[in-house]
C-alpha cells in the first residue's frame, strides 16, 4: 500500500542553520503530499502542501518540491529559528483520500 | 477550511472502562477520519466514517474495540472500549472537505490507569 519515509531524528540545529528533511513515498496512484508540524503541547497543523507534481509549496519559510522521478517531498527552510522546534510529519493522501503519515522528525533549534 | 470542536481535550480513564470522544464540525463534510498517536509515535488511521455506512476500519483495528458513530455530516464519535494502559495515546478526528484539504481536532489525550 501507500507510504511514507522520511528522515529518522532527532535532528538538532543551531539558530540560522539549514534545514532539510527528506521524506520519499511510495504511491500507486497520484498522492497529494503534505508537511504537518506538531509544536510542544499542540495538535497538527499544516505546514504546506502540493497536489501535483512540480508543484512547491511554501509557508513559513519553509519549503518543499513535489518531485514525481524521485518520489520524494523534502521539506528545507534556509534559516531555522528556536521557536521551528518542533516535531514534523510528513504525508500523502492516497487515492481513497486517506492520510498516511511518515514518522516524524523531532527539530530542536539551539540559540 | 472546516473547524473542528473535538472533546474531551485529555481524560485520566481506569482500566476496563469506555471513553467516547465528539468530533463536531462547522460545516457538512462526506469523510471523517479517526487516528491514534501513540507516545513518541507517528500518527496512525483507526477508521474512516462516511455518513450513511459502517465505517472502515485499518488492519489492527476492530469495530467491537473502536465503535464509531456517524449520525449526520458534521458529528462523529469514537469510543474506546474495555481500555487497558496501552489504549493511552492521543486520539484526533480528522476531515476532508475535499480538494486536497484536510483539518485535525485538536486531539484527546487519554490516559489510562
Amino acid at each position: 500500500g501507500d507510504s511514507v519515509t522520511q528522515m529518522e531524528g532527532p535532528v538538532t540545529l543551531s539558530e540560522e542553520a539549514f534545514l532539510t528533511i527528506n521524506c520519499t513515498y511510495t504511491a500507486t496512484g497520484y498522492p497529494s503530499l503534505f508537511w504537518y508540524v506538531q509544536y510542544p503541547g499542540e495538535g497538527l497543523q499544516l505546514l504546506l502542501k502540493a497536489t501535483k507534481a512540480d508543484d512547491k509549496g511554501s509557508n513559513k519559510g519553509f519549503e518543499a518540491t513535489y518531485r514525481k522521478e524521485t518520489t520524494s517531498f523534502h521539506l528545507e527552510k534556509g534559516s531555522v529559528q528556536v521557536s521551528d522546534s518542533a516535531v514534523y510529519f510528513c504525508a500523502l493522501s492516497d487515492s481513497n483520500n486517506d492520510m498516511r503519515f511518515g514518522a516524524g522528525t523531532r527539530l530542536t533549534v539551539k540559540p | 477550511s472546516a473547524v473542528i470542536s473535538q472533546k474531551p481535550s485529555r481524560d485520566i480513564c481506569q482500566r476496563g472502562t469506555s471513553l467516547t470522544i465528539q468530533c463536531q464540525v462547522d460545516s457538512q463534510v462526506t469523510m471523517m477520519f479517526w487516528y491514534r498517536q501513540q507516545p513518541g509515535q507517528s500518527l496512525t488511521l483507526i477508521a474512516t466514517a462516511n455518513q450513511g455506512s459502517e465505517a472502515t476500519y485499518e488492519s489492527g483495528f476492530v469495530i467491537d474495540k473502536f465503535p464509531i458513530s456517524r449520525p449526520n455530516l458534521t458529528f462523529s464519535t469514537l469510543t474506546v472500549s474495555n481500555m487497558s494502559p496501552e489504549d493511552s495515546s492521543i486520539y484526533l478526528c480528522s476531515v476532508s472537505p475535499g480538494q486536497g484539504r484536510y483539518t485535525f481536532g485538536s486531539g484527546t489525550r487519554l490516559t489510562v490507569v
